[in-house]
């Protein structure tokens, strides 16, 4: 079946370091991808999205291009700041059916 | 102000009781859905809706009832809850199905649920 696997956390950053989070999938159609993003205590929200290959979601100085070659939607931050300290979800949506997957999440921890 | 509301945000009861979780959007979304997140497991899809009167099983159903009377409504339903049913809950909307659609998923605060 589907399947979202992203790196185990936690990730410990400085502030202003370069981050990326991997993001693998496993689909058999052609699914949109997503990053949401959870501050502590509080729902999960979208961060970016990309709904067709080669696509590139950006938001908040973060970016994701949708590889179809490698399965790959890893998220990218050229220099982070304290206030991305949060956990990181990367999830898929089929287009057959309207199950979403979601992987288990990576927690970011980024220090002053 | 768009928004999911849940409730309660939080419940702790005992095994065999009987309990809802409220979830309401105002938003006119066609798509609802309830996650449960747990750690080290992330968020996993316990039950959606497409629309009035259509739900469907995610990939862990198991000991949960929804129903979908209103376009704005999506209780989620523990008839005989159990300790492995301790988690924490989120209801979540979208204009319409994930489908074909990449639609954004609005999620509520969650309901953090304890059952002895």
């Amino acid at each position: 079946g589907d399947s979202v696997t992203q790196m185990e956390g936690p990730v410990t950053l400085s502030e202003e370091a370069f981050l990326t989070i991997n993001c693998t999938y496993t689909a058999t159609g052609y699914p949109s991808l997503f990053w949401y993003v959870q501050y502590p205590g509080e729902g999960l929200q979208l961060l970016l999205k990309a709904t067709k290959a080669d696509d590139k979601g950006s938001n908040k100085g973060f970016e994701a291009t949708y590889r179809k070659e490698t399965t790959s939607f890893h998220l990218e931050k050229g220099s982070v700041q304290v206030s991305d300290s949060a956990v990181y979800f990367c999830a898929l949506s089929e287009r057959r059916d309207d199950k979403i997957i979601f992987g288990k999440g990576t927690r970011l921890h980024i220090l002053p | 102000e768009a928004q999911v509301t849940q409730n309660p945000r939080y419940l702790i009861t005992v095994t065999g009781k009987k309990l809802t979780v409220t979830c309401s959007q105002n938003m006119n979304h066609e798509y609802m859905s309830w996650y449960r997140q747990d750690p080290g497991l992330g968020l996993r899809q316990i039950y959606y809706s497409m629309n009035v009167e259509v739900t469907d099983k995610g990939d862990v159903p198991e000991g949960y009832k929804v129903s979908r009377k209103e376009k704005r409504n999506f209780p989620l339903i523990l008839e005989s809850p159990s300790p492995n049913q301790t988690s924490l809950y989120f209801c979540a909307s979208s204009l319409s199905g994930a489908a074909g659609g990449g639609y954004e998923q609005y999620f509520g605060p969650g309901t953090r649920l304890t059952v002895t």
